[in-house]
């Protein structure tokens, strides 16, 4: 059965500094891997993807992530971090064409900004 | 501005009533879900549509009924609402099953 570990329930971060959130996933094929934020008080946004390629993903907000296959992880970075950034952050694994009903995500990692 | 509009927005319910939670996207999206989203659970799927008149169980359906009667809506209905149900729920969207999701801000619910 696929399923995702965002082993830090919460990290806090001072304004200006870098940023890793884990990620490790399980699954039986090559993976189609999300990482998705949720600010207070709202829905999830798609922060980044990855499904083949590049193993080096860029998204929106300055952010990145890594696929290490060997690893089985999809760590999300960010080199300096702002007080906006202070949000829930969600991995997700499922397969390519599989669907989003089988989409399994993680239980989320709370990031609070310090100045 | 396009996106998924959800009603309501917060919801305190007697335990054994009946409520319906809506769900209206603007995008022409094919795909429609709703999630629960409990503390240290993450997300999980209740159930989803992935085109227009089919509806699907996701991965904790009890209690909830859905219908999906055109591409724009997708309610989701607790017949009997118990405590256990207090969550919040989010709707979402997306242009095809296989593609990254669109999602509203969320209904919290309380039963009491």
């Amino acid at each position: 059965a696929q399923s995702v570990t965002q082993p830090d329930i919460h990290i806090t971060v001072s304004e200006g500094a870098s940023l890793e959130l884990r990620c490790n996933y399980s699954y039986g094929a090559t993976p189609y891997l999300f990482w998705y934020v949720q600010s207070p008080g709202q829905g999830l946004q798609l922060l980044l993807k990855y499904f083949s390629g590049d193993t080096l993903v860029q998204g929106i907000k300055g952010f990145e992530a890594e696929f290490k296959r060997s690893q089985s992880s999809f760590n999300l970075r960010k080199p300096s971090v702002h007080w906006s950034d202070a949000a829930e952050y969600f991995c997700a694994v499922g397969g390519i064409n599989s669907g989003n009903e089988k989409l399994t995500f993680g239980t989320g990692t709370r990031l609070t900004i310090i100045p | 501005i396009a996106g998924i509009t959800q009603a309501p927005t917060s919801q305190i319910l007697a335990a054994g009533r009946r409520m319906t939670l809506r769900c209206t996207q603007d995008m022409r999206h094919n795909a429609m879900y709703w999630y629960r989203q409990d503390l240290g659970l993450g997300l999980r799927l209740i159930h989803y549509s992935n085109t227009a008149g089919t509806t699907g169980k996701g991965e904790v359906p009890d209690g909830y009924s859905v219908s999906r009667a055109n591409t724009d809506d997708f309610p989701l209905t607790l017949a009997s609402a118990v405590p256990s149900q207090t969550s919040v729920y989010f709707c979402a969207s997306s242009l095809d099953r296989n593609q990254p999701q669109h999602f509203g801000d969320g209904t919290r619910l309380s039963i009491l």
